[in-house]
Formats: C-alpha cells, structure tokens, sequence
C-alpha cells in the first residue's frame, strides 16, 4: 500500500493565483481530512470528508475548497491565493471502529505565496 | 472545542523515560486524547489513543486520570531516534478535535 500520496511536494504562487493540492489514499478509509500546520500552532483542520459526496468545514476552511467524488481523492482547491495561506498543507485518511480511530497523514505539501 | 496546552519542549538522554503532559481542561465526553510523533518533513505518525485509565503499546503509555483533564505520554527508555515533535490531539469521532501546538523532545546522547 502506498497510504496516503499527496502532489506537489513543493509550490510557490503568486497572489491571486488559484491551484490544487491533491491527494489520494488506497486503504478504502471512509474518513478524509486536510490541515495546515503553521510554526508554533500545530494543526489546523480546514475542511473534512466522511465519505464519498459528502464534506463539511473544519476550523479554517475560508480561501479553500474541497469535493470528494470518490473514496480515494480528496483533492483541497486554492481559489485565490493569498501569502497569508503560506503553510505547509497535510492530508489524512482515517477509519474508525467505534471506541478507536486512527488517522494516516500524507507527506505534506509545502506551498509558498508571494 | 477542547483547548489543549502542551510543554513547548523537553530535553533527555538516551535510556530515560520521557512523560509529556498535556492539558485540556474543557474535554468534551466522546473526546478522545491521541498522540502523533512527527520528524521533520514528513507527516504526524499516530502513536497512541485512549479515552480514560491507563492505555499501553508497544512504544508508549498513555496516562489519563479520572477527571481526564489532562494525559501525559510516556515514553519509555528513549534513544536518539526519538527525537521529534510530540502533539497531543483532543476530540470526537466526527471531526470536532483540536491539536495542541506540540512538544519538541530531543534526546542526547
């Protein structure tokens, strides 16, 4: 299994320039998740999917967007950036049996806006 | 959302037992409190979970009072690969969770 694949690994924008991050899983999870991790805060949850069609907000989701057309991709849209979405971007897949759950976070994307 | 407070950073040696302690005073009762390692430039690792007593894996121990206002990790006998951040995460199974801003633990030789 690959787990969780996330592309690019690196990007860098100009303001007002819109893009997508993308990202896959291949261990049939119903739960996926992006976050952002900025210095001195740890994560933060923008936006969440639960399964297939189906996404809500999380804690920062202005600026982004999110669909989820299939159990696999979850890819996270940019639509105008802007320095202050600066960040380093992981996705996560995640299952849960109840009384456990268990997220799998991809290798992070670092993006840069100018 | 439950707040969570974490030391910022914590120094050790080789072979010595590392608790870190976390704080979440507002924990919610389906919250669960995990713990993620992470090196740099690669994404958390989950290392343990639990709900309330006392949780034991392979690599750490997870202490959780009664109250279960905070929980400290332990870590148990550490060598230089263990060396990175510790977060501890607070929350449900539906999303509602917060991360504390993390633990950098590095261990000497």
């Amino acid at each position: 299994n690959a787990g969780v694949t996330q592309t690019p690994k690196f990007q860098v924008l100009k303001t007002g320039q819109s893009m997508t991050l993308q990202c896959a899983q291949d261990m049939n999870h119903e739960y996926m998740s992006w976050y952002r991790q900025d210095p001195g805060m740890g994560l933060r949850l923008i936006h969440y999917s639960v399964g297939a069609g189906i996404t809500d907000q999380g804690e920062v989701p202005n600026g982004y967007n999110v669909s989820r057309s299939t159990t696999e991709d979850f890819p996270l849209r940019l639509l105008s950036a802007a320095p202050s979405q600066t960040s380093v971007y992981f996705c996560a897949s995640s299952y849960s049996t109840g009384d456990h759950y268990e997220q799998y976070f991809g290798p992070g994307t670092r993006l840069t806006v100018t | 959302l439950a707040k969570t407070t974490q030391p910022i950073s914590m120094d050790s040696y080789e072979g010595q037992e590392v608790n870190i302690t976390c704080s979440h005073n507002n924990i919610a009762t389906n919250d669960y409190i995990t713990w993620y390692q992470q090196f740099p430039s690669q994404g958390p690792r989950f290392i343990i979970q639990g709900y309330k007593t006392k949780v034991t894996n392979e690599v750490a121990s997870l202490f959780i009072p009664a109250d279960r206002k905070s929980s400290t990790l332990s870590l148990p006998r550490v060598s230089l690969s263990d060396t990175a951040v510790y977060y501890c995460l607070v929350g449900d199974l539906n999303y509602k969770l917060s991360f504390g801003a993390g633990t950098t633990v590095t261990v000497r030789a």
